[in-house]
């Protein structure tokens, strides 16, 4: 199947600092990238729709200022928390979207544990 | 998207069949049902997916029911690396914008 990284797998960072988290798609090319949060004992949560070229689509409740989504190429997305504070600690997956037949299966990263000191 | 409801958790003996129920009563004639596991501090994994047919492959089976208000994915063979919490989700559309709404999930602990 095809493959999905993300990297860091995991950060530690001061609250207020912002991280960058990338996520890269190896063997092809995805024009739509998704984001998750996933809270210990929770399931995911989607929180926005990464366009190549174009802005991101985010989920209700979802600070675009917050969390910027930067889809540069067709096989990088970045999701960077600004300004992060210990709320914001969590597991962030990104998945992409491969096309079989007639619909799609979404391909996940590892995930990326962030904790906000 | 139509909702899902699976059981909180099931338990199988290594070597069993593990058969993880899923209910879909609000599917919809063009929604597909897809199957994914997330191993604990991993990324989801996809395993199968189905329209209408029953489906197999190298991990699972898939029986759908004729009416479509309900699936059943089954695990041959469960294995200690299965356990897992098991995501029953239902889509619709065939474009790459689709996106997937995960619930709370089957936590499937198997046993020797």
């Amino acid at each position: 199947g095809a493959v999905v990284s993300q990297h860091p797998s995991w950060v530690i960072c001061k609250s207020g600092t912002s991280v960058k988290i990338e996520c890269r798609s190896l063997d092809f090319q995805a024009t739509t990238m998704f984001w998750y949060r996933q809270f210990p004992k929770q399931s995911l949560m989607l929180m926005a729709t990464s366009n190549e070229g174009s802005k991101a689509t985010y989920e209700q409740g979802v600070e675009k200022d917050k969390f910027l989504i930067n889809h540069a190429s067709l096989t990088l997305s970045t999701l960077t928390v600004t300004s992060a504070h210990p709320e914001d600690s969590s597991f962030y997956i990104c998945s992409a979207p491969v096309a079989g037949g007639t619909s799609f299966e979404q391909f996940f990263g590892p995930g990326t544990r962030l904790t906000v000191l | 998207d139509a909702k899902t409801t699976q059981p909180t958790s099931m338990d199988c003996a290594e070597g069993r069949a593990a058969n993880l129920p899923c209910n879909h009563s609000t599917i919809s004639g063009n929604e597909y049902v897809y199957w994914y596991r997330q191993i604990h501090s991993q990324g989801p994994q996809y395993i199968i997916h189905g329209l209408k047919n029953n489906e197999t492959n190298e991990m699972a089976s898939l029986i759908i029911t004729e009416d479509r208000k309900s699936s059943t994915l089954i695990l041959p063979h469960a294995t200690l690396r299965d356990t897992a919490v098991y995501y029953c989700i239902v889509r619709g559309g065939t474009g790459t914008a689709s996106k997937l709404t995960f619930g709370t999930g089957t936590r499937l602990q198997v046993t020797l």
